[in-house]
């Protein structure tokens, strides 16, 4: 079965700080890993995808699949990047993606 | 384009009484997603559709839970009887063809209070 974890609830760093948040996974074959946000007021929406291989708003994420990891992680935080961040999975793109149960960053100013 | 349209976006009803979400998928996606987003449980994927079809429903809770999708341009979730542990934020998302299923676009939700 699949299964995404994000051991962190809640995560507060200062303004300035890297920040990293973690993701780890269960499942066996090739999996497709994605990070949502969700901002205050504002719908569920797409951050990145592995396969991408991009930086968005100056988030990173490496499929490790040794590790069965896809931390998301972004150098210099921001109080703009203060937001509810799932984690998730799909495999062969259709199955429906499973998410985890999501981290709220809060960036101190 | 208004994105995936949800309603509604508040419900507060009482233990029994029959409970009724509609989404409206964005033009021309074909799948189609309902979520059920808790504290305890975060996003749960409750039904998905394909081109109107019910695909997989096994994360709907029991049956007290059914969704239809009558055509590509709407889709309900009907909750009845309702109970105080169905309180709940319900997602609906759709995601065009040729996105396979991992990038889905999501309405603003409907937030269930049963009291």
């Amino acid at each position: 079965a699949q299964r995404v974890t994000q051991p962190e609830k809640l995560l507060s760093v200062f303004k300035g700080a890297p920040v990293e948040l973690k993701c780890n996974y269960s499942y066996s074959g090739s999996p497709e890993l994605f990070w949502y946000v969700q901002y205050s007021r504002q719908r569920l929406q797409l951050l990145l995808r592995h396969i991408s291989r991009e930086s968005i708003k100056g988030f990173t994420a490496d499929l490790n699949k040794g590790e069965t990891s896809f931390h998301l992680k972004k150098p210099f935080a921001q109080e703009e990047d203060s937001a509810m961040y799932y984690c998730a999975l799909t495999h062969s793109g259709n199955t429906p993606l499973v998410f985890g149960k999501g981290t709220r960053l809060s960036v101190i100013a | 384009d208004a994105g995936v349209i949800q309603s509604p976006r508040h419900e507060v009803t009482e233990m029994g009484q029959e409970v009724t979400l509609r989404c409206k998928p964005i033009s021309g996606h074909n799948s189609l997603f309902w979520y059920r987003q808790t504290m305890m449980r975060g996003l749960e994927l409750l039904i998905y559709f394909n081109n109107n079809v019910p695909i997989d429903d096994s994360g709907m809770p029991e049956d007290r839970f059914s969704a239809k999708m009558p055509n590509a341009s709407f889709s309900t979730l009907k909750i009845q009887p309702s109970e105080p542990r169905d309180s709940a934020v319900y997602f609906c998302a759709s995601s065009p063809r040729d996105r396979g299923t991992g990038e889905l676009f999501f309405g603003e939700g409907s937030r269930l209070t049963v009291l």
